[in-house]
């Protein structure tokens, strides 16, 4: 069972282009959970989100950044106009659809490493 | 609100000597509790969780933690650190709100001295 995939691994931008990030959760997971982690800094909860549905997106900048997850594909975090504070380790992760809630693991992606020149 | 505080931005030990890393949390309700690392340029690897019953958690690697209700702390322990061990540590509270919601503390990283 293959784990979370993430891609890029490191994505280069220019100031003002758009970052399109990937993830795909593991089999058989429909919860997607999008962090940040900033240079000597802890993960920072951004989005959550279902199949379709948005579920919290309070930790999400409000503006430049969105998020989906659609029926079919990974899920998609875009930054559009990117600016030299986007740079950053961005962390995806997933976790299966029971009624477990919290004692649902979350099982990480390794990361895409996103640099703003 | 819900928060997790981890006191120790940064320790270094010997290796072979035994580790105590620091996790406070913030929460009304008993809470779920997780250890994560984080190896250089890796995504986090769940270590231990702790969700009821005994309060002393085993986990992967030799690492366990102790849930102390009435210091509000679930420390990570190991009695013999490897240089393998030098890593990022993140504890996390999981939190009911609306949604079952995870909450990661700053993280301290840890360095083995050989």
């Amino acid at each position: 069972n293959a784990g979370v995939m993430q891609n890029p691994r490191h994505l280069v931008r220019r100031r003002g282009q758009e970052a399109r990030l990937r993830c795909s959760p593991m089999k058989g997971h429909s919860h997607v959970y999008w962090y940040r982690q900033l240079p000597e800094e802890g993960l920072k909860f951004m989005v959550y989100l279902q199949k379709e549905n948005i579920i919290d997106e309070s930790g999400m900048p409000k503006e430049r950044f969105s998020a989906e997850f659609p029926k079919e594909g990974p899920s998609i975090l875009r930054i559009q106009q990117v600016v030299r504070g986007d740079s950053a380790a961005y962390f995806c992760a997933s976790s299966p659809p029971t009624a477990g809630g919290l004692r649902e693991t979350q099982y990480f992606g390794p990361g895409t490493r996103l640099l703003v020149l | 609100a819900q928060s997790v505080t981890q006191p120790d931005i940064h320790i270094t030990v010997s290796e072979g000597a035994s580790l105590e890393l620091r996790c406070n949390y913030s929460y009304g309700a008993t809470p779920y509790l997780f250890w994560y690392v984080q190896s250089p340029g890796q995504g986090l690897q769940l270590l231990l969780k702790y969700f009821s019953g005994d309060t002393l958690v085993q986990g992967i690697k030799g690492f366990e933690a102790e849930f102390k209700r009435s210091q509000s702390s679930f420390n990570l322990r190991k009695p013999s650190v490897h240089w393998s061990d030098a890593a990022e540590y993140f504890c996390a509270v999981g939190v009911k709100t609306s949604y079952d919601k995870v909450i990661f503390g700053p993280g301290t990283s840890l360095s083995v001295i050989p």
